[in-house]
């Protein structure tokens, strides 16, 4: 079946340290792939999106993201965490034959003053 | 801002109520989505329509139902409420549907069954 998997659940990072978000699918084929960002109350924000081609993608706010195939991973990156990126992260599929979108379990990212 | 409107932003309701939640696409895009987040389930694709036609389902119960009108607006009618229909209801809208394409997501709305 297909999935997508977050292995961490909670992560805690310092303001201005480095950040990175797991996230491993398990497809037929090379799916789809996209980051959204739920900060409290709000709805899904697209940070970033893999269709094709440069495996490494960047996004809004200072975020990318980079496709592995051999190791079925999509991993979020960000250098200099803010304390504003505080918020819960989801990574999500699309096989393309529909366009239903399986989500993670979602990362809960809190910044440390 | 996604560009893609839902209301009510709440909603409260009993058991055994049915109610109606309304999104309004991204103009131009022809797919709209329907999600439920739950603290059990996640975040659970519901239905999906492209320009008024049913395109895909997914864990959808039969009290639920949807539909995409002439304007490409949806309607996710809910009905004999329980307490466990108590959730975040996210629309989203595509541009097209078979293919790249990435969806935008509303504001949702947050159904509380009492």
């Amino acid at each position: 079946a297909q999935s997508v998997t977050q292995p961490d659940i909670h992560i805690t990072v310092s303001e201005g340290a480095s950040l990175e978000l797991r996230c491993n699918y398990s497809y037929g084929a090379t799916p789809y792939l996209f980051w959204y960002v739920q900060s409290p109350g709000q709805g899904l924000q697209l940070l970033l999106k893999y269709f094709s081609g440069d495996t490494l993608v960047q996004g809004i706010k200072g975020f990318e993201a980079e496709f592995k195939r051999s190791q079925s991973s999509f991993n979020l990156r960000k250098p200099s965490v803010h304390w504003s990126d505080a918020a819960e992260y989801f990574c999500a599929a699309h096989g393309g034959a529909t366009n239903k979108l399986i989500f993670g379990t979602g990362t809960l990212l809190a910044v440390q003053p | 801002d996604s560009g893609v409107t839902q209301t009510p932003k709440h909603l409260i309701t009993a058991t055994g109520q049915r109610v109606t939640l309304r999104c309004s696409p991204r103009s131009g895009d022809l797919s709209v989505y329907w999600y439920q987040q739950s603290l059990d389930q996640g975040l659970q694709f519901l239905i999906q329509y492209y320009n008024g036609e049913e395109r895909a389902k997914g864990n959808i119960l039969e009290r639920f139902s949807a539909q995409q009108f002439p304007d490409l607006h949806s309607e996710l009618n809910l009905s004999s409420l329980e307490l466990g229909d108590s959730a975040l209801y996210f629309c989203a809208s595509s541009s097209g549907t078979g293919g790249p394409y990435e969806q935008y997501f509303g504001p949702g709305t947050r159904l509380t069954v009492t």
